[in-house]
């Protein structure tokens, strides 16, 4: 039982490049999460999703984009990197919103 | 909107009680969450309260709701070194699917 798992660990973009972060959850949650965590912000969340099939924009949606086209996996999008993008991404799960399951993170870097 | 709030660092000496506040504004949370962040790592829940309840202790953990004026705290018995993380408030309210968290306390244990 892995838990959340999130790929890569780590990862530098020069601006204007695209990259898909990938999460996985083997607790078959239905809820599934993106954060990014900044110095001082604490962790606002990007998009989320209530089931397989479906996302929903949170408070920071802007330059990202996600898909749950299964259930056990939610993958965040970056189409364009903006520096303003770097940041420390987290993914959650969980079967009922308060009690959420992270991954690791991944730190990214964009320059 | 929702809001939750808390100070940014809490220093302590070792051996000593640590005790991290949080206020929140939506009077409809039913249930209210701390949450430990270990350098490098994703948030871990550490206990939660639900809104009926005034009190709830785990071990170490003592977790205070006064209701009335959406006050929350996390009291850590006999701090220890391994303790120094950083502590998120978090609530969820009727009919939604997201926490909202605080901006998180950074707690700092010295021998």
């Amino acid at each position: 039982n892995a838990g959340v798992t999130q790929t890569p660990k780590f990862r530098v973009l020069k601006t204007g490049q695209s990259m898909t972060l990938l999460c996985a959850q083997d607790m078959n949650h239905e809820y599934m999460y993106w954060y990014r965590q900044d110095p001082g912000m604490g962790l606002r969340l990007i998009h989320y999703s209530v089931g397989e099939g479906t996302t929903a924009k949170g408070e920071v949606p802007d330059g990202y984009n996600v898909s749950r086209l299964k259930k056990q996996n939610f993958l965040l999008g970056l189409e364009s990197a903006a520096p303003s993008q770097t940041s420390v991404y987290f993914c959650a799960s969980t079967g009922h919103p308060g009690e959420q399951y992270f991954g690791p993170g991944t730190r990214l870097t964009v320059t | 909107g929702e809001d939750v709030e808390q100070s940014l660092f809490l220093s302590v000496r070792e051996g000593d009680s640590s005790v991290i506040n949080c206020t929140y504004t939506d009077s409809s949370s039913t249930y209210l969450y701390w949450y430990k962040q270990e350098p490098g790592a994703g948030l871990q829940l550490l206990t939660y309260i639900f809104s009926n309840m005034d009190m709830k202790q785990d071990q170490r953990l003592t977790v205070l709701l006064n209701k009335k004026d959406k006050h929350l705290s996390l009291r850590i018995a006999d701090t220890q070194t391994g303790d120094s993380a950083i502590y998120f408030c978090a609530e969820v309210g009727d009919n939604t699917d997201k926490l909202i968290f605080g901006t998180g306390t950074r707690l700092q244990v010295f021998p």
